[in-house]
Formats: structure tokens, sequence, C-alpha cells
């Protein structure tokens, strides 16, 4: 069984640059999340979405981030513009929801995040 | 609100050396607790997990034990190999079994042989 694909696993801007993330859950997976892991730290949770819904976007910054899941499937990070706190690794992660049998959340490998 | 704290790394040991990695919580009512590995390179892994106070959760030779009394999830291990090196994470869950996961820092263990 393949595991939680993400795209790019490195990426280096300039700041006021536009970056996009992509991350594909393991099959079958409804829900999914993206957390931010700073340098030293945490990860800690941006989006939690089931199936195509955000359920959970509080800790999102909205002025800068969106993130989308349209077919409930893969999904997208976007930040727009980039600024230098920015920098950090961006992990994905899916578990099978709420009918799924298992309660635990499966990581991808993230991507780390550079802006200069 | 709810958080996690760990011991500072990192720490070093000899193989076969005895391991523990201090946990403590503080969350208002009662979480699930976890232990989740980071190799280098690599996505963070459950390792072990236990759901309420008392019990224990082990995988691989670590061993946790939820201690509601002091509010701590220790991490031990009798022996450590090289294989163990990583990055360990102590997490909490609130709001039952669909919540949300609140890490702690982690603690970065190098096991020289």
């Amino acid at each position: 069984e393949a595991g939680v694909v993400q795209s790019p696993r490195y990426k280096i801007i300039e700041k006021k640059q536009p970056v996009a993330f992509w991350c594909n859950p393991i099959s079958g997976h409804n829900t999914l999340y993206w957390y931010r892991q700073n340098l030293g730290q945490g990860p800690e949770l941006l989006i939690r979405y089931e199936n195509e819904e955000a359920v959970d976007d509080s800790q999102l910054p909205k002025d800068r981030f969106s993130a989308e899941r349209l077919k409930g499937v893969d999904s997208t990070l976007k930040i727009q513009p980039a600024e230098l706190g920015d920098s950090a690794v961006y992990l994905c992660a899916s578990r099978p929801g709420l009918a799924g049998g298992t309660d635990t959340q499966y990581f991808g490998p993230g991507t780390r995040l550079t802006v200069l | 609100g709810d958080s996690v704290t760990q011991m500072e790394g990192p720490v070093t040991l000899s193989e076969e050396a005895f391991l523990t990695i201090n946990c403590t919580y503080t969350a208002t009512g009662y979480p699930s607790l976890f232990w989740y590995v980071q190799y280098p390179g690599e996505g963070l892994q459950l390792l072990l997990k236990a759901t309420k106070a008392d019990d224990k959760g082990s995988n691989k030779g670590f061993e946790a034990t939820y201690r509601k009394e002091t509010t701590s999830f220790h991490l031990e291990k009798g022996s450590v190999q090289v294989s163990d090196s990583a990055v360990y994470f102590c997490a909490l869950r609130y709001g039952g079994s669909q919540g949300n996961l609140i890490f702690g820092k982690g603690t970065k263990l190098s096991v020289k042989p």
C-alpha cells in the first residue's frame, strides 16, 4: 500500500513569491491534515478536511494561506505571498475517517520550504 | 489550552543503554496520548499510544504508561540500538477519536555503537 505522497520534497523561493504544495493521501482515507513544522518544533495543525469539507481551519493564516481538496482525494496548500517566516516543513497526513476502523494518522515525508 | 512538554534534547546514548524521554501534558478532560518517531528523511510514524489512564502502550521494545496522577507519558526502552536514532514526539489528542493532535517539540536521540 502506498503511503502519503507529497511534492515537491524541497522548495526554495524568494519572499513575496507564491508557492504550492501537493498531497495525495492513502487511498480510501477520507480525513486529510496539513501541518506546519518549524525548525526544532513539533508539527502544528493548519487545516483538517473530512472528504472535501474543511472542518477545522482555525489555525490557517487566511490572509496568505489557502487550501483545497476539490474531489475529496488529493489536496493543495498554497501560500501567496510567501514571507521569510514561512520557512518550515509542511506535512500532510491522512486517516481513514469516521468509519475507517483506525484513528491513526499517517504522515507524508513533508515539503521543506525555504523562503529567501 | 492543552499542551505537551518534552525533555530537551539532544540525547546521546551508547548502544544497549537504557532510554527515558520524559513527557508531561496539560489538558482539560482525558486525552489520548501518543509517541511518534521520525527517522531521518522519513515522515512521522506512530510508535505507540494509550487511550486511558494506566494503559501501557508498547511497540518495538518501547513502552510508555499513561499516568493521570502525574499527567505524564514517559517513553522508555531497556536497550537502545543504533537504528533507534531518530526524533521522538510526544502528542495528545483532544476531542475524542476524531480530534486533533497537539505535539511536543520533539527529542532527538542519537545512539552510538
